[in-house]
């Protein structure tokens, strides 16, 4: 079974402000999502990241995939409220394993 | 649109029930359906994968005599949860992976509280 780990579990930011979100995961993974889901909803896609290197930007959020190091990163830039949620990356093949989690509240 | 319709949104039942969640994909055949469970502030935990037309597979830990699941058409994938306790009330939502556009799709999820 992949294990997927993120980190920070809980992230307090103020707008206007930067910072990045890890996944970390423990086997190979043919590939990667980013997830947001908001209280009570269900997911809603991100990203998908594909292979080694890959990029992927939308708005303020940008998403890297690593594989060598098998670590994904959601980067946040200029953050604002609307991005308050709780964000999931997710990797597998067959099946896929979900992270534990990064709730992020975006302070005005 | 939504891809993949998921049924009932929230249901409250008595302990002692039996409860269907309904799955369907809309605009594909999925032959593999993901469940997921997901208690308050947590995360999504994986218990099991149905194919159509064969068994599932359970991951460690979840018992398939309490969570039994039927993938009996490309478009239909149905978790029953049997004997309901206070302790199954979570957040249940199905998915499917579509190989074309290698997307991972997520039913709008069930709120189960059992009483």
């Amino acid at each position: 079974e992949l294990k997927v780990e993120q980190n920070p579990l809980f992230l307090s930011m103020q707008e206007g402000k930067n910072y990045t979100i890890y996944c970390n995961y423990s086997t190979t993974s043919d590939r990667l999502y980013w997830y947001r889901q908001d209280p009570g909803k269900s997911l809603e896609s991100l990203f998908v990241l594909l292979s080694n290197g890959a990029v992927k930007q939308e708005g303020r959020l940008m998403a890297s995939l690593d594989t060598k190091a098998r670590l994904s990163t959601l980067h946040i830039t200029a953050a604002v409220h609307d991005l308050s949620a709780t964000y999931f990356c997710a990797g597998g093949g067959n099946q896929f394993y979900f992270g534990t989690g990064t709730s992020l509240t975006v302070i005005p | 649109g939504a891809v993949v319709s998921q049924h009932p949104s929230r249901v409250i039942c008595k302990s002692g029930t039996s409860v269907k969640i309904e799955c369907r994909s809309l605009d594909f055949q999925a032959t593999t359906m993901f469940w997921y469970r997901q208690f308050p502030k947590q995360s999504l935990m994986l218990m099991a994968t149905s194919n159509e037309g064969s068994k599932a597979t359970y991951e460690q830990g979840v018992e398939k005599d309490k969570f039994l699941i039927n993938h009996a058409s490309l478009t239909l994938s149905t978790l029953t949860v049997t004997s309901a306790h206070p302790e199954d009330s979570s957040f249940y939502i199905c998915s499917t992976y579509r190989a074309t556009n290698e997307k991972l799709f997520f039913g709008s999820g069930t709120q189960l509280s059992v009483l």
